[in-house]
This record gives C-alpha cells, sequence and structure tokens, in this order.
C-alpha cells in the first residue's frame, strides 16, 4: 500500500503571501497524483490532477508540479478563501489520500 | 449539469444496519466510478471504496474490506454505501464522488462531490 506523507501539518501564512505544500509517496506513482481543497462544512473541492493539470475552473494561481514520489502544491498568491486544509491523493493503484496541510491565517 | 445528491443525516445505534445514498444526474450513469470517502471529526480524508455502476464492479480499501458494502441500482440511479452492524467509530462524515477523468481500474480522482451525509452512531 503506498502511503503519502505530507508536509507541513500546518501553514501559518498571511493572505497575499507564496503557500509550498508538499506531498511525498512511499513508492512513484508516476504523475497519478490529485490535489484537493476542503473546507469546513463543504465537500472537497478537486484542484490539480495528473500532478500538473489544473481542474476546470480552477485559479491559476494553484499549480501542482513533481512526478514519482515528490510532488508540490503551489499557491502563488493566497487569497482569504484559500485558507483550508490541502490534501494529496495518489491513484496510481489502491487509492489514497495524504493526512492533510491546513493553511491557516497568520 | 452533473449532480450528486446524497442522502439525509442519520442517527443510529451501535449493532443497527444502515443504508445511505448518492444520487446521480446530468451524466451517464453507467459510465463513470463513484467513490465513497469517509471524513471523521478531526481527521483526514479516507478513500472506502469505488464502484462502477457499468458492470457492478466493487472496490474497497483494506481498511474497509468487508466493513462497508457498495452497491447501485441503474433504475434510480443511485449508488448505496450500507452497514450490516454499526459501531460508534463509524460516526463521520460521509462523500461520494465521481471520477474525473482518466480512470483505471477504479483508480480514479475525484471531481464531483455530493454534499455529505452525517452518520451518528450512539448509544
Amino acid at each position: 500500500e503506498i502511503v503519502l506523507t505530507q508536509a507541513p501539518g500546518t501553514l501559518s501564512l498571511s493572505p497575499g503571501e507564496r503557500a509550498t505544500l508538499s506531498c511525498r509517496a512511499s513508492r512513484s506513482v508516476s504523475n497519478f497524483l490529485a490535489w484537493y481543497q476542503h473546507k469546513v462544512g463543504q465537500a472537497p473541492r478537486l484542484l490539480i490532477y495528473g500532478a500538473s493539470s489544473r481542474a476546470i475552473g480552477i485559479p491559476d494561481r494553484f499549480s501542482g508540479s513533481g512526478s514519482g514520489t515528490d510532488f508540490t502544491l503551489t499557491i502563488s498568491r493566497l487569497e482569504p478563501e484559500d485558507f483550508a486544509v490541502y490534501y494529496c491523493q495518489q491513484y496510481g493503484s489502491s487509492p489514497r489520500f495524504g493526512g492533510g496541510t491546513k493553511v491557516e491565517i497568520k | 449539469e452533473v449532480r450528486l445528491v446524497q442522502s439525509g443525516a442519520e442517527v443510529k445505534k451501535p449493532g443497527e444496519f444502515l443504508k445511505i445514498s448518492c444520487k446521480g444526474s446530468g451524466y451517464s450513469f453507467t459510465d463513470y466510478w463513484i467513490a465513497w470517502v469517509r471524513h471523521m471529526p478531526g481527521k483526514g480524508l479516507e478513500w472506502m471504496g469505488i464502484f462502477y455502476p457499468g458492470d457492478s464492479s466493487a472496490k474497497y480499501s483494506p481498511s474497509f474490506q468487508g466493513q462497508v458494502t457498495i452497491s447501485a441500482d441503474r433504475s434510480t440511479p443511485t449508488v448505496y454505501l450500507q452497514w450490516r452492524s454499526l459501531k460508534a467509530s463509524d460516526t463521520a462524515m460521509y462523500y461520494c464522488a465521481r471520477q474525473y477523468g482518466y480512470c483505471s481500474g477504479g483508480n480514479c480522482s475525484l471531481n464531483y462531490w455530493g454534499q455529505g451525509t452525517q452518520v451518528t452512531v450512539s448509544s
């Protein structure tokens, strides 16, 4: 079973700052890696699929990179609505989510 | 417009049976995998399993194999998640979600999500 480790657990930033979130897989998932945003009281929202492709309607301040075992989600300039929990998910085999990174207001 | 509408919140006792639902509309129901995802209070998202209505294939995460059953009724068209005997530890929000794009053998990313069904199990 492939384990996803997300870091950091919590990221404290101010609006306008850049956020860099990491997701590491215990073995290669090729580019079968997605990122989701999850806010309290809402369903998760797909941001990135295929490691680097933005889903429909996702602003271009969100970008994904990486392949194999190391992946990054970057939010270029944080907007107030971006403060949330972010999860990576691998779908190379036996899909699984990472533990999440909470992006909170500093 | 693609929509997944889930059944309402449930309050049950340990040992009881429960079946919650996820009704799809706005797309070809038999052509897309539907997954169930658990979110326990204060915890992360967990992939439970996934179902393909086209051929009734079901694949479960090892942690949930034997604990839940996923099924579907193509006529309604609805996907179900059921427990034969609930435990207090099943208390969580449960989401259904539809595959997005390329998906091989149930290994999918998910873009359309239901609103969630809160399940509370307490004596």
